[in-house]
């Protein structure tokens, strides 16, 4: 059974740095073909995927976030690590993790999201 | 950036009824194209996968077709469960863009 389970920090002030884990179980990052993402949905908008990881460390960044945003992976510990600096309001939202693949590259199985409230 | 525009962006219909949604894509992403739902308060979750794979556990009332730019999910018999809101979204490059999200409601 694949499950993923994002934690962090639920307040954040405008300028802070976010740092998420998305803790995994029932699948490896060491596996080929395999690779964890983020995305986030903004109260009442819609989905907006933000970077990805995969087995052989290859990452992939929005490019409007590039500047921003830092994807880690530690596969001893099943975890990834998505860093984003520089925190706004407008940046409120429910982050998710999910896995994916590079086969149909579809995001299979995904964590329940943690809702990160930016205000000051 | 690929632009995924789907339509309508919300509808109303009933138990029963034969519910179609479509997303287009702003240049060919051949079949590299995905349907997820999503309920209020909920992650999303996958329906189809590569335009037209049934994920594990989804109801068979739930179908996918298009290739290329334009493509389809189908919902055939409309459950009292499907009631959410569906997105599209591309894999055909980075960034992983997704459609804006159609909403059916209840009519």
């Amino acid at each position: 059974q694949i499950t993923l389970k994002e934690s962090g920090p639920t307040l954040l002030k405008p300028t802070q740095t976010l740092t998420l884990t998305c803790t995994f179980s029932g699948f490896s990052l060491s596996t080929s073909g395999v690779g964890v993402g983020w995305i986030r949905q903004p109260p009442g908008k819609a989905l907006e995927w933000l970077a990805l990881i995969y087995w052989d460390d290859d990452k992939r960044y929005s490019p409007s976030l590039k500047s921003r945003l830092t994807i880690t992976k530690d596969t001893s510990k099943n975890q990834v690590v998505l860093t984003m600096t520089n925190m706004d309001p407008v940046d409120t939202a429910t982050y998710y993790c999910a896995q994916s693949n590079n086969w149909n590259r579809a995001f299979h199985y995904w964590g329940q999201g943690t809702l990160i409230t930016v205000s000051s | 950036d690929i632009q995924m525009t789907q339509s309508p962006s919300s509808l109303s219909a009933s138990v029963g009824d034969r519910v179609t949604i479509t997303c287009r894509a702003s240049q060919s992403i051949t079949t590299y194209l995905h349907w997820y739902q999503q309920k209020p308060g909920k992650a999303p979750q996958l329906l189809i996968y590569a335009a037209s794979s049934l994920q594990s556990g989804v109801p068979s009332r739930f179908s996918g077709s298009g290739s290329g730019t334009d493509f389809t999910l189908t919902i055939s018999s409309l459950q009292p469960e499907d009631f959410a809101t569906y997105y599209c979204q591309q894999s055909y490059n980075t960034p992983r863009t997704f459609g804006q999200g159609t909403k059916v409601e209840i009519e």
